[in-house]
């Protein structure tokens, strides 16, 4: 089954304390992306991947990492989490190339920073 | 940048009616227009999309139309059912593929009472 794995789905965390949250296609994408979503603010793109060790930064990026070692995964870091960083948080996957905007996106990460 | 803006957050409806979401966006250049549903608990997905050299793209009880001279475009849906309950998401880029990435606007969240 096609699909975007991420992980852990819920995470509560203190502030200061890194953490990854990893994200996984089984589609050979080219393209990965992170987002966070914020009521009444939409969904906010974080980083982008084009490809592997191809990384490029979004519209919020500041406070994130990402890298882009394989084709398949995605990981996020949060190298000094702070309350701000609450959030849903969505990895999404899809072809370069392709003639739709067929993004799959995972089932989400539920983040809360005490 | 591009800018995208949503209306109305929020949409409640009786089942059977119709529902119209509202996008507009500020870069002419922009040139594909998906929107994505995201029900309870899940990453979005995309239900339809239109080019700017089309006007109007439909698929069973869901419809998108697109006025490129005035930089708006909508969803409509039909004869709406409960399971149509979701948050939508209009989103605006210069093509579908390749390395454009979208902007989404703030999401409307639509409510179908029975």
């Amino acid at each position: 089954e096609a699909q975007v794995t991420q992980n852990p789905r819920y995470l509560i965390t203190v502030t200061g304390k890194k953490l990854t949250v990893t994200c996984s296609q089984n589609m050979n994408h080219e393209y990965m992306s992170w987002y966070r979503q914020d009521p009444g603010l939409g969904l906010r793109q974080i980083y982008y991947s084009m490809n592997v060790e191809v990384t490029d930064k979004g519209d919020v990026p500041e406070g994130y990492k990402v890298s882009r070692k394989e084709k398949r995964n995605f990981p996020l870091i949060l190298e000094s989490p702070s309350p701000n960083q609450t959030s849903l948080y969505f990895c999404a996957s899809r072809k370069v190339g392709g003639d739709r905007d067929t993004q799959y996106f995972g089932p989400g990460t539920r983040l809360t920073v005490l | 940048g591009e800018n995208v803006e949503q209306h109305p957050s929020t949409l409640s409806v009786q089942e059977g009616d119709s529902a119209v979401i509202k996008c507009t966006y500020s870069d002419s250049a922009s040139n594909y227009f998906p929107w994505y549903k995201q029900e309870l608990g899940k990453g979005p997905q995309l239900i339809i999309d239109i080019r700017s050299n089309v006007g109007e793209k439909k698929d069973q009880r869901i419809a998108v139309t697109l006025n490129k001279t005035a930089k708006h475009f909508s969803l409509h849906i039909t004869e709406t059912q409960p399971e149509d309950s979701a948050v939508y998401f209009c989103a605006a880029s210069k093509g579908p593929g390749g390395s454009y990435i979208p902007t989404f606007g703030r999401g409307t969240s639509l409510i179908v009472h029975p």
